[in-house]
């Protein structure tokens, strides 16, 4: 079945330095969502990605998807402590009916 | 109201009883999913139920696990005999649609469920 890898599993941090998650799938993706779980929350969805090599920005948010569907990344520039928490792609195979998740990378920031 | 409505927000039962956890989607929300979540772990997917076909039932870890959902809206999941391994945080989460335009999923806050 199709599986989605998610790197890194962790990631430690100071203030101000740059972040990115990179996801992976197995199979080719019709789209790829990212979502946001802060400590002790749910997630929360960031975006959604859906054209071979799209580009999305939110504030300091990028979001890419790779040409050939199978790979997508989150980066954040200058990190802040508000960006804390566990950072999830979804990503939805072409041939099947719902998403699956990838593990998830946690970000921590040190002040 | 306007989000994903769980119910109970916590429940402690003890090994050997059967629970219910309760789950109202949005309204109008045609896909309903349930997910289990360990302690500083991913999101497992349980099970996913899209309009009025039959739901995708690939991810419930043993027959102990069954969920519902009636009138195309609220859902119940029960896990009977729970056992140790059940604890965990169960969300449950609601999407406009599924399948080929599935949309972003809206998640609730879940109820935790520690085995004693």
């Amino acid at each position: 079945g199709q599986q989605v890898m998610q790197i890194p599993q962790y990631q430690h941090v100071q203030e101000g330095e740059d972040f990115t998650t990179y996801c992976n799938s197995s199979t080719t993706l019709s789209n790829i969502q990212w979502y946001k779980q802060r400590p002790g929350g749910h997630p929360v969805f960031l975006i959604q990605l859906v054209k071979s090599g799209e580009v999305k920005k939110q504030k300091r948010l990028t979001f890419q998807f790779g040409e050939a569907k199978k790979n997508s990344s989150l980066h954040i520039t200058a990190t802040q402590t508000t960006d804390v928490g566990t950072y999830f792609c979804a990503g939805r195979d072409t041939n099947a009916g719902k998403s699956t998740f990838g593990d998830g990378t946690t970000l921590t920031v040190k002040p | 109201g306007a989000g994903v409505s769980q119910s109970p927000s916590n429940k402690v039962t003890e090994k050997g009883k059967d629970v219910e956890l309760r789950c109202d989607p949005i309204s109008g929300h045609t896909a309903l999913y349930w997910y289990r979540q360990s302690l500083g772990q991913g999101l497992e997917f349980l099970i996913y139920f899209q309009g009025n076909s039959a739901p995708d039932k690939s991810g419930l870890p043993s027959d102990r696990f069954s969920a519902e959902r009636t009138g195309g809206s609220v859902s119940t999941l029960t896990i009977q005999r729970t056992q140790q391994e059940d604890s965990a945080v169960y969300l449950c989460a609601s999407s406009q649609r599924g399948g080929r335009y599935n949309s972003p999923l809206h998640f609730g806050n879940g109820t935790r469920l520690t085995v004693t």
